[in-house]
């Protein structure tokens, strides 16, 4: 089956460590993506990746690390410097081919810090 | 002005009714324009592309105006399962990724 899979799908760390999520694709798509998602909120960019051994940050990659060493996986380093971890986060990848498509998603991994 | 707006809602709706969402966006020079769905505590997932011509899928229509900037979502004959937040997306300005809406809240009432 072709498709995106993160984990865990949940997740609890104590303040002050860092945390990896994972995420995997089979899709053979270009870029990734990584998003963050606040209760009652809209999903904001955290980082992206159109191409191996680079990245971009988006709007909020403050607190955040990710590597792109090859091209199915996309992990994303949660840093202790991170004000306000808990959230839901979302990966996504999509095709380059023509410019930006849609993107398809993983079913999430939930953060919460205790 | 934000890139891509819609109206948070929710709209309750019973069944059977037809529903519109709208969503405008700020960048003329986009090109791509999707709806997705996402369920509660989910991920999003595609619902349908909008094309310049307008598209229609079983219940959904989509349509596009580029003039005005605006993307549209008309959904007859609602069922129960409609019940979700329906995210309006679009390309970003240059080389970027797509922009999310925050989505607007439907909830289809028995």
């Amino acid at each position: 089956d072709g498709g995106i899979t993160q984990s865990p799908k949940y997740l609890f760390r104590k303040e002050g460590q860092n945390v990896t999520l994972s995420c995997e694709q089979n899709l053979n798509h270009d870029a990734m993506y990584w998003y963050r998602q606040d209760p009652g909120q809209g999903l904001r960019l955290i980082y992206y990746s159109q191409i191996v051994n680079d990245f971009q940050k988006g709007d909020i990659a403050e607190g955040y690390s990710v590597s792109r060493e090859k091209k199915e996986s996309f992990p994303l380093t949660v840093t202790s410097a991170q004000k306000n971890p808990t959230a839901f986060y979302l990966c996504a990848s999509s095709s380059l081919a023509g410019g930006y498509n849609e993107q398809f998603f993983g079913p999430g991994t939930r953060l919460t810090v205790l | 002005r934000k890139e891509v707006e819609q109206d948070p809602g929710p709209f309750n709706v019973p069944e059977g009714a037809t529903v519109a969402f709208n969503c405008t966006y700020s960048n003329s020079a986009s090109q791509s324009f999707f709806w997705y769905r996402q369920d509660c505590r989910k991920e999003p997932k595609l619902l349908m592309s909008v094309y310049s011509s307008g598209n229609e899928d079983g219940r959904f229509t989509a349509q596009l105006n580029r003039a005005s900037q605006y993307i549209s979502l008309l959904i007859r004959d609602s069922k129960l399962s409609d019940s979700a937040t329906y995210l309006c997306v679009v390309n970003g300005a240059g080389n970027t990724p797509l922009v999310f809406g925050k989505g607007t809240r439907l909830s289809v009432i028995a």
